[in-house]
Parts: C-alpha cells; sequence; structure tokens
C-alpha cells in the first residue's frame, strides 16, 4: 500500500514564524502536491513538483514556496505565517503513467493554527 | 477555465436509503473524473475514476458513478447507505499536460440518520 506521511497532525504557531511542513512518500512517486482544505472552498492546490528539484506553482501560492531535494520528501515552506494561513494542508503524491487519471494518495493532513 | 461544482453542501439521508451526490464539470477536453471520500480526521481515499470506456464506474465501498458528456456530469450513487458512509465526498477533474493535477469540487458533507 501506498502511504503518505505528514510530519505533524497538528501545528499551532505565531504570526511571522517560519513554518515548515513536510511530507514523506514511500512508493517512488515522481508527482508530489501540497494542498490547502478550507471549508466551502474544498482543496486548492498550492505547489506541485512532477520531479526532483522540479516545481510549479498551483492555484494559490502566494506566501508559500517548496522545496524537493529528493524524490520522496516535498517540504511546504510558509516564509512569514500569517492568520490566514491557518487551515487545513493535505500532501498528495502519484506516479505518472495514465496521465491526469493517476491517482493521487494522500497523507492524513496537518492542521495549522497560526496565533 | 476548467472547474467543477458541486450543488449540494449538506446532504443528510436515512441508513439504508439510497444516495446521489451530483457533480457538474467545465472542462474543453475529455475529462478524466474522480470521486474522493474524506473520513472524519483522515486523509482523503480513491472512491473511484473515470478516464475512459463504460460511463458506468463501479468503485470501493459499494459506490458508483455515471459519466454523462451531453450533461458535463458524474454523479456517485450508491443504492444503500450504511451509516459508516458519512463523511466528505469530493468530486475532481483531472487537468493539464501528465501532471497528474486535479481540480477539487467544494465538497458534500453526508450525514446518516439511523
Amino acid at each position: 500500500d501506498v502511504k503518505v506521511t505528514q510530519s505533524s497532525r497538528y501545528l499551532v504557531k505565531r504570526t511571522g514564524e517560519k513554518v515548515f511542513l513536510e511530507c514523506v512518500q514511500d512508493m517512488d512517486h515522481e508527482n508530489m502536491f501540497w494542498y490547502r482544505q478550507d471549508p466551502g472552498l474544498g482543496l486548492r492546490l498550492i505547489y506541485f513538483s512532477y520531479d526532483v528539484k522540479m516545481k510549479e506553482k498551483g492555484d494559490i501560492p502566494e506566501g508559500y514556496s517548496v522545496s524537493r531535494e529528493k524524490k520522496e520528501r516535498f517540504s511546504l515552506i510558509l516564509e512569514s505565517a500569517s492568520t490566514n494561513q491557518t487551515s487545513m494542508y493535505l500532501c498528495a503524491s502519484s506516479l505518472t503513467g495514465q496521465g491526469n487519471a493517476d491517482t493521487q494518495y494522500f497523507g492524513p493532513g496537518t492542521r495549522l493554527t497560526v496565533l | 477555465a476548467q472547474s467543477v461544482t458541486q450543488p449540494d453542501i449538506h446532504i443528510t439521508v436515512s441508513e439504508g436509503a439510497s444516495l446521489e451526490l451530483r457533480c457538474n464539470y467545465s472542462y474543453g477536453a475529455t475529462p478524466y473524473l474522480f470521486w474522493y471520500v474524506q473520513s472524519p480526521g483522515q486523509g482523503l481515499q480513491l472512491l473511484l475514476k473515470y478516464f475512459s470506456g463504460d460511463t458506468l464506474v463501479q468503485g470501493i465501498k459499494g459506490f458508483e458513478a455515471e459519466f454523462k458528456r451531453s450533461q458535463s456530469s458524474f454523479n456517485l450513487r450508491k443504492p444503500s447507505v450504511h451509516w459508516s458512509d458519512a463523511a466528505e465526498y469530493f468530486c475532481a477533474v483531472g487537468v493539464g499536460s501528465n501532471t497528474g493535477k486535479l481540480i477539487f469540487g467544494q465538497g458534500t458533507t453526508l450525514q446518516v440518520k439511523p
């Protein structure tokens, strides 16, 4: 079974702090994704990566950056956390092979609260 | 622009009753369509997906969905709901070229009455 793990289930940070969210997948997937989930808005894509050191902006990249130094690990960075970044963050990975039919496998999520 | 709309934010059904969750999409080419479920406190799990062939797709947990190109819809159905089906359900469409990128709908929360 594919396993996607996220470093924390719950995180509380202060405004202005630099925040790192880590995601690791164990199935050698090329593609990795970071989403935020907010009530009534569904999942919105922040960034994704289709290879090591490659990244592309999603729909809401402002205030975020990412890092992918190794194939299995994809980090989301909040350079200076703000209260409007309080949200649930979900990481996902997928294997390239059927183009847009690739199934995304999700981690359990990190609920971040910025005070 | 590509988009996915789930018109129902909340749905309540009685246990044993049938269920239909609606999903409409906007996409220029042949869509790849997905339904995911999120149980409380957990990540998303794939229920089923459509990318070609038979327009009626069977998934896990007794769910099925039908792709109707003329209506730009991909509605999820289950003939008899169980209490454990209470969760949030997301419809998604695959976009882009070979990136596996998805656009998700807003989600529908399903409550099951005993």
